[in-house]
């Protein structure tokens, strides 16, 4: 069981580049987001999906875009790479399993650095 | 709306002395609480959660919380510390309803284990 993987795990970038984290997970789970991870600033969320077809906007979602056309897929789209973007990038899944079934699986994350 | 103050970006101890990570949340509605853990260079992994049944919340490698509404406090504890535990450890509230699986986070709190 693969869980939540990210790809790719190190990315460089230069600024006005675009490029697409791909995220997947085979846990048959309704939910998915992208956070971004700083230092002392936590994860914070970007964009957020509740099934196929549906997003929405989190905390952070200036300079991404994300789609969901399949349960197991949400990619993470950079039209123009800042330098502002420079993070680490964490995928999470979660099913809607009632009270017990609310834990986030998370990948492995993917450090982007865009120069 | 929600929010997690982690109080203590660095806290250090000592082999086999408690620890103690504080977590104050802010939630609008009955919340689910969390704590993951961090090791370098990796996702974050689920030690515990709250999910309304008991407030005394035991989680993995010997760390437990408490819930205490009153307070609105989700502190962290182990009785005896262990340098494999040494990690970034983060707090974070989960919201029910259409937002399951939406989390935010702490700022995060570094844990040093001194032999």
């Amino acid at each position: 069981n693969a869980g939540v993987t990210q790809t790719p795990k190190f990315q460089v970038l230069k600024t006005g580049q675009s490029m697409t984290l791909q995220c997947a997970q085979d846990m048959n789970h309704e939910y998915m987001s992208w956070y971004r991870q700083d230092p002392g600033m936590g994860l914070r969320l970007i964009h957020y999906s509740v099934g196929a077809g549906i997003t929405d906007q989190g905390e952070v979602p200036n300079g991404y875009n994300v789609s969901r056309s399949t349960t197991e897929d949400f990619p993470l789209r950079l039209l123009s790479a800042a330098p502002s973007q420079t993070s680490v990038y964490f995928c999470a899944s979660s099913s809607h399993g009632g009270f017990s079934n609310t834990e986030a699986f998370f990948g492995q994350g993917t450090r982007l650095t865009v120069v | 709306a929600q929010s997690v103050t982690q109080l203590g970006s660095h806290v250090s101890v000592s082999e086999g002395a408690l620890v103690l990570l504080r977590c104050n949340y802010s939630s609008s509605v009955p919340p689910y609480l969390f704590w993951y853990v961090q090791y370098p260079n990796q996702g974050l992994q689920l030690l515990l959660k709250y999910t309304s049944a008991a407030t005394l919340v035991k989680g993995i490698n010997g760390f437990e919380a408490e819930f205490k509404k009153s307070e609105t406090s989700f502190h962290l504890t182990k009785p005896s510390a262990h340098m494999s535990d040494a990690a970034e450890y983060f707090c974070a509230v989960g919201a029910g309803g259409t937002s399951y699986g939406k989390l935010t986070f702490g700022q995060g709190t570094i844990l040093t284990v001194h032999p």
